[in-house]
């Protein structure tokens, strides 16, 4: 598969369930980025990895822990979530320098 | 707070009709935007892009316009078709030389083709 992949596509879980979502890029790019798309709010951007090291949190809270091993993987861990962290979760990827963005097309969290 | 918005949040036109998806931005800095079209259940996807140096831009039945003076930003779309159908967003971007930077978006409109 071409492009940015994430898995699940959809996800349930409770609130002291803990759960991974994936990122996968097939790009050959060196930046990925997790969003969150709620409804009507536009996309907040939550974390950005540039050469596998993490250069922006937006001051998200720590029950969100972001993982990047190597420059076409990311994953972003959920412990202990709140109703309210249900929203889309969206990847994205990009090269440093290059103009240009792509994203996945998201995993549906539900957390009840 | 937001750096980007859009002045409408649906937008309703015929099929066949030009639209015209408008945006306004604040930050001055900003040098570089995107159009993104999200189907329902999909992710973003992109449509055209423009720099700051520039002030139009064409692909195919979609051009950019850029307006820096009043930090204005619209879409068109020509000839539209049912799979136009979309929440369509305005994304901007300032590069800090040339390193990993995240988009700040708008919240979308909505467009809805009319048969």
């Amino acid at each position: 598969e071409t492009g940015v992949t994430q898995t699940p596509r959809h996800l349930v879980m409770g609130m002291t369930n803990k759960k991974s979502l994936k990122c996968e890029q097939h790009l050959g790019h060196n930046a990925m980025y997790w969003y969150k798309q709620s409804a009507k709010k536009p996309l907040e951007l939550m974390f950005v990895y540039s050469l596998e090291e993490r250069v922006e949190n937006n001051s998200v809270p720590s029950r969100f822990s972001p993982e990047c091993p190597n420059s076409s993987h990311l994953f972003l861990h959920l412990h202990t979530l709140q109703p309210e962290d249900s929203a889309l979760y969206l990847c994205a990827s990009s090269q440093t320098g290059v103009d240009g963005y792509t994203f996945g097309s998201g995993t549906r969290l539900t957390v009840v | 707070g937001e750096s980007v918005g859009l002045h409408l949040p649906t937008l309703s036109v015929q099929e066949g009709d030009n639209s015209i998806i408008n945006c306004a931005y604040s930050n001055s800095a900003s040098d570089y935007f995107i159009w993104y079209k999200q189907e329902s259940g999909k992710g973003p996807q992109f449509i055209i892009d423009i720099r700051s140096n520039m002030d139009k831009r064409q692909g195919q039945r979609v051009t950019v316009l850029l307006n820096k003076t009043v930090k204005h930003l619209s879409l068109q779309i020509a000839a539209t078709q049912p799979g136009d159908s979309a929440v369509y967003f305005c994304a901007e971007n300032s590069y800090s030389g040339g390193g990993a930077d995240g988009l700040t978006f708008g919240k979308g409109t909505h467009l809805i083709i009319q048969p």
